[in-house]
């Protein structure tokens, strides 16, 4: 089956607008997770959404940033008014809801803010 | 704080020599720690777990409780191991992920 997909691949916008990224996670997995890669730089945990269960935003940078997941399917990550400093890859990862398990990770979105 | 620490950005060495890439990790609970691997023009995948013991491509890890270390070996290194590999660390529950920023491995013929 089909692995984990992101799109855009990427996307250049200007400073102050907002950005929509759509991550599509392996079907039956329900666990979704989002990393921001900035360049040269490790994987920054985001958020991530287990099941029914809230979802644990604690690495969301800033109130400009939000996610939401539909079920246990696609995910939206969100970032308004977009500044320079957001400019990155972000990178969506899946898994199976038990813990400790392998996250299958997607090709990324790669963020130009201008 | 959760953190994981991986001193080495770059790390090279020669065909067939032993290799060994350095993780730290700062938790002050009992985690889970990873190595993720991510080739060239490839989508970043697990290498291993501690929770599996497992050996994979002749790598290993061992985690170091007192030293609080996770550190990937692999006694003979081949040019296809190059590549960006990161060590990383869950929580008690299994689901928060932290990484390390990551140590870019060249091995050279």
């Amino acid at each position: 089956g089909a692995g984990v997909s992101q799109s855009p691949s990427n996307k250049v916008t200007e400073k102050g607008k907002d950005v929509e990224l759509r991550c599509d996670p392996i079907s039956g997995h329900t666990a979704l997770y989002w990393y921001r890669q900035r360049l040269g730089q490790g994987l920054e945990f985001l958020i991530y959404f287990q099941g029914n269960s809230a979802p644990d935003k604690s690495g969301l940078p800033s109130d400009r940033f939000s996610a939401e997941r539909t079920g246990e399917s696609v995910s939206t990550l969100t970032i308004q008014r977009t500044q320079q400093e957001d400019s990155a890859v972000y990178l969506c990862a899946s898994s199976s809801g038990s813990s400790y398990n392998e996250q299958f990770f997607g090709p990324g979105t790669r963020l130009t803010v201008l | 704080a959760q953190r994981v620490t991986q001193p080495e950005k770059l790390l090279s060495v020669f065909k067939g020599a032993p290799v060994e890439l350095k993780c730290n990790y700062s938790y002050s609970g009992s985690p889970e720690l990873f190595w993720y691997v991510q080739y060239s023009r490839q989508r970043l995948q697990l290498l291993l777990r501690h929770i599996s013991r497992e050996s994979i491509k002749g790598f290993t890890a061992d985690l170091n409780k007192g030293e609080t270390s996770f550190h990937l070996k692999k006694p003979f290194a081949q040019e296809e191991d190059s590549a960006m590999y990161y060590c990383a660390l869950q929580n008690t529950g299994g689901f928060k992920t932290i990484f390390g920023a990551g140590t870019r491995l060249f091995v050279k013929a």
